[in-house]
């Protein structure tokens, strides 16, 4: 138990569903991470929040939406996704972004996009 | 831009050791962690270095070199949990904590 928990722990969507993930954190930390790993690719960064705000977007396509709507709570919004999409989705919270310790990450949400 | 290299794949032999390298190119390094990955689980936190040199914790040691863009872990008496994926992950001064990966390596222990 990291103290990061993410909803739901697997979730399959066709192309044309509109389908939200969910993630919150009692560590009352700052600074927030969406992450994507693919099979056989590095985890890769897709979002950070800090204090609510959005800091960075990685060149991630429009159909994923991020919202923070408090420091504890970071949802991904998902709509007309692609096959290629399908891919574990991790959750991530650190004190601050500007802090250099590790961050907790939450067990993912696990995608199929049919 | 930033490349981050791990070996994909290694076996032991339980209570054996094993050294899991990983050799970065970024600007601006600042620091670098390693998270343990068990299938279907969170990665969780191993070691943080941001000086040269071997930090020792327990059984797992992390060793940093910057002017060689190095680092490698150390899983020493290998227990059959310890099977898992191994990421190694650089952050850059100016990005703050934002994690760069590397591909992992899953570590295999055999008895």
């Amino acid at each position: 138990e990291t103290g990061v928990t993410q909803t739901p722990r697997h979730l399959v969507m066709g192309m044309t569903n509109k389908k939200s993930l969910k993630c919150e954190q009692h560590l009352g930390h700052n600074a927030m991470y969406w992450y994507k790993q693919s099979a056989k690719k590095p985890l890769e960064l897709m979002f950070v929040y800090s204090l609510e705000e959005r800091v960075e977007n990685n060149s991630v396509p429009s159909r994923f939406s991020p919202e923070c709507p408090n420091s504890s709570h970071l949802f991904l919004h998902l709509h007309t996704l692609q096959p290629e999409d399908s891919a574990l989705y991790l959750c991530a919270s650190s004190p601050g972004l500007h802090i250099d310790t590790e961050a907790f990450f939450g067990q993912g949400t696990r995608l199929t996009v049919v | 831009g930033q490349n981050i290299d791990q070996p994909t794949e290694m076996t032991a032999t339980e209570g054996a050791i094993v050294q899991i390298n990983c050799t970065y190119q970024t600007s601006g390094f600042n620091g670098l962690f390693w998270y343990q990955q068990h299938a279907g689980e969170a990665p969780t936190f191993l070691s943080y270095n941001v000086l040269d040199g071997l930090e020792e914790k327990g059984r797992f040691s992390s060793f940093l070199s910057r002017s060689k863009g190095y680092s490698y872990l150390l899983l020493k008496e290998l227990q059959m949990k310890d099977s898992a994926s191994y990421l190694c992950a650089v952050t850059m001064g100016a990005a703050g904590n934002k994690l760069t990966f590397g591909g992992g390596t899953r570590v295999l222990v055999k008895p």
